[in-house]
């Protein structure tokens, strides 16, 4: 069955800095994986997505993710943090089949300092 | 562009007591979802549907029934409420790419 996985339970950064959520995944086939950021009392909002081609996804707000195929790997990156991108991040991996339901990880609380 | 819209956003329920959370989505999207979210347990899809008139059973689907009869509403029912169904609730749709999400239900069970 496919899954994600996210070890941290929040990461704290200060602003400016360059910050790193982890995922890995565990998936049959190729895999499609997804980050979504939930602001406070908001749904969840698309960020990226990797299907294949460039291992490095660029997508909204300046954040990127990188697919790393050995170490089942999809980590969320940022350059340099913004204080307004102290969010819920959400790694999400597609269930098998045609129904594009999506498994989500548990979620890392980004906390970034000013 | 109103997109995934839920209603209510907040209800609070007696154990045993029903109701029907509404999900309207206005970008003419085939598949819908309803997931509910828990602390330390992220989102976990409790039924879908990939058309009108079709429905599906998720990962959580016990205590919850669903229905599609049209195109761009998804209705979550809750038969007997019980203090374990006390969640935030998203419905979500998909145009194949990604997934667009309402802002939520939460919903108290006491």
């Amino acid at each position: 069955a496919q899954s994600v996985a996210q070890p941290e339970d929040q990461v704290n950064v200060a602003e400016g800095n360059p910050l790193t959520v982890k995922c890995t995944y565990s998936v049959s086939g190729n895999p499609y994986l997804f980050w979504y950021v939930q602001y406070p009392n908001r749904g969840l909002q698309f960020l990226l997505k990797y299907i294949t081609g460039d291992n490095l996804v660029k997508g909204s707000y300046g954040f990127e993710a990188e697919f790393n195929k050995s170490q089942t790997s999809f980590h969320l990156k940022k350059p340099s943090a913004l204080v307004s991108d102290s969010a819920l991040y959400f790694c999400a991996v597609k269930a098998g089949g045609n129904t594009d339901k999506l498994i989500f990880g548990t979620g890392t609380r980004l906390q970034v300092f000013p | 562009n109103a997109g995934v819209t839920q209603t209510p956003k907040f209800r609070v329920l007696k154990t045993g007591q029903s109701m029907t959370l509404l999900c309207a989505q206005d970008m003419n999207h085939e598949y819908m979802y309803w997931y509910r979210q828990d602390p330390g347990m992220g989102l976990r899809l409790i039924h879908y549907s990939v058309g009108e008139g079709t429905t599906a059973k998720g990962e959580v689907p016990d205590g919850y029934n669903v229905s599609r009869l049209k195109k761009q509403n998804f209705l979550l029912g809750l038969e007997s409420a019980a203090p374990s169904q006390t969640s935030v609730y998203f419905c979500a749709s998909s145009n194949r790419e990604k997934l667009f999400f309402g802002s939520g239900t939460q919903l108290s069970v006491l």
